[in-house]
């Protein structure tokens, strides 16, 4: 069974900062098979990109995705007040799996 | 507008059953694989369970696998999942979304607003 691990647990940043969320698998993942989930209080998760770069569609170009075998990492340039949310990956295959999420804040 | 729309939580004493149902509109369910997501109560997202636009394959999570099942009426564009021998860890918002394929890459890309199951005595 493949884990996803996310880190950091928590990140704080300010408006206008560049944040970088990690998932690291624990082992090799298909890149075609990463997804990137926003999820605020009290709403449905949102998909911001697939296929581990590839942005969905309606989602700013702020919001990028790259990565490889283990490694991926979401990354929020131009930091704005409403990217304040949870932000998950998503391995799905024969078993899905997400990781526990990182939290993020913007002060 | 492609929408999901479930239906079925409320409070159901351990051991006990329930069904869940998913209504999609705008767009044809037999047309796309279908997945169950849950969230227990201030925890992250977590599978359930997924089956194929024509219902002949479905996977489950090791946490439910033998308890929960999951099923399809594409005539009635209706999703369902049937839950039974629950437990206090069910507890949850079961969330119901679409898994979207193309070009051999995928997503969950149309997700409901969820239904509230409490188990409890």
């Amino acid at each position: 069974e493949i884990v996803l691990t996310q880190s950091p647990g928590t990140l704080s940043l300010s408006p206008g900062e560049r944040a970088s969320l990690s998932c690291r698998a624990s082992q090799t993942v298909s890149s075609s098979d990463l997804n990137w989930y926003q999820q605020k209080p009290g709403q449905a998760p949102r998909l911001l990109i697939y296929a581990a770069s590839r942005r969905a569609t309606g989602i700013p170009d702020r919001f990028s995705g790259s990565g490889s075998g283990t490694d991926f990492t979401l990354t929020i340039t131009r930091l704005e007040p409403e990217d304040s949310a949870m932000y998950y990956c998503l391995r799905y295959g024969w078993q899905y799996t997400f990781g526990q999420g990182t939290k993020l804040e913007i002060k | 507008q492609e929408q999901l729309v479930e239906s079925g939580g409320g409070v159901v004493q351990p051991g006990g059953s329930l069904t869940l149902s998913c209504v999609a509109s705008a767009f044809m369910l037999g047309s796309f694989a279908m997945c169950w997501v849950r969230q227990a109560p201030g925890k992250g997202l977590e599978w359930v369970a997924t089956n194929s636009h024509d219902a002949k394959s479905e996977g489950y999570a090791d946490s439910v696998r033998g308890r929960f099942a999951i099923s399809r009426d594409n005539s009635k564009n209706t999703l369902y999942l049937h839950l039974r021998s629950l437990r206090g860890e069910d507890t949850a918002l079961y969330y119901c979304a679409r898994h979207y394929w193309k070009n051999g890459e995928g997503r969950i890309d149309v997700w409901g607003k969820g239904t509230t199951v409490i188990v409890s005595s």
